[in-house]
């Protein structure tokens, strides 16, 4: 069954300083996400991306965080200026179209970042 | 304002004891109901998608329904690996974004 990948697993960074996330989307899909899930908290949307260009994003979406679809296979989230309270788990997903008929959206395993 | 509430927050059961979990919604138009299984540290993992009130899924021992302010996911005779926590999320119409439940946690012991 296809999967959605990210790397790292876990990343630790000290506060202030950039890090980017990967995750290498089902070959064939069209529409990206990030999500993120505070310890303990609800999964929340950050944004959504379709056709190289961002097509929604949250509040928590500010100009900290940028994505970006460098080549063909591959989905980033950059934070630009990581703050402690970025410590989540962040998890990419994709879908086959808008709205999805099969299977939903397929979530990665997800990225663990600790901000110390 | 689309809201999710998800009941109970935790739910222990004997293995084989059916039982069913609730997820309240508030959309303006509902364009897709999902549930997802989370075990700890892992991404969600896609059980079903409903899409209109009376819509009913099945897969293995679990059943999904939607009305049109609620769904239920019934699990019937579960066992220890069916442990873990259960998501809803709802999308509006008019979005992309899913709107996430804080979940209910399931045990289920031999």
């Amino acid at each position: 069954e296809p999967e959605v990948t990210q790397t790292p697993s876990h990343q630790v960074t000290q506060m202030g300083q950039e890090v980017i996330l990967r995750c290498v989307p089902i070959s064939n899909h069209l529409y990206f996400y990030w999500y993120r899930q505070i310890l303990g908290q609800k999964v929340e949307f950050l944004v959504s991306f379709y056709n190289n260009e961002i097509s929604e994003k949250s509040e928590i979406f500010d100009d900290q965080f940028s994505v970006e679809r460098p080549d063909g296979s591959n989905f980033t989230l950059k934070i630009r200026s990581t703050k402690l309270e970025d410590s989540a788990m962040y998890f990419c997903a994709s879908t086959e179209g808008e709205v999805p008929r099969n299977y939903g959206y397929t979530f990665g395993s997800g990225t663990r970042l600790t901000v110390v | 304002e689309d809201q999710v509430t998800q009941s109970p927050e935790a739910l222990r059961l004997q293995e084989g004891e059916s039982s069913s979990l609730n997820c309240s919604y508030t959309v303006s138009g509902l364009r897709g109901l999902f549930w997802y299984r989370q075990d700890p540290g892992k991404g969600p993992e896609f059980l079903f998608t409903l899409y209109s009130a009376g819509e009913e899924k099945e897969k293995e021992r679990l059943k999904a329904t939607l009305t049109k302010k609620e769904s239920f996911l019934h699990i019937t005779a579960p066992k220890p690996e069916d442990s873990a926590t259960y998501l809803c999320a709802v999308q509006d119409h008019n979005t992309d974004k899913l709107i996430f439940g804080t979940g209910t946690r399931l045990q289920v012991f031999p």
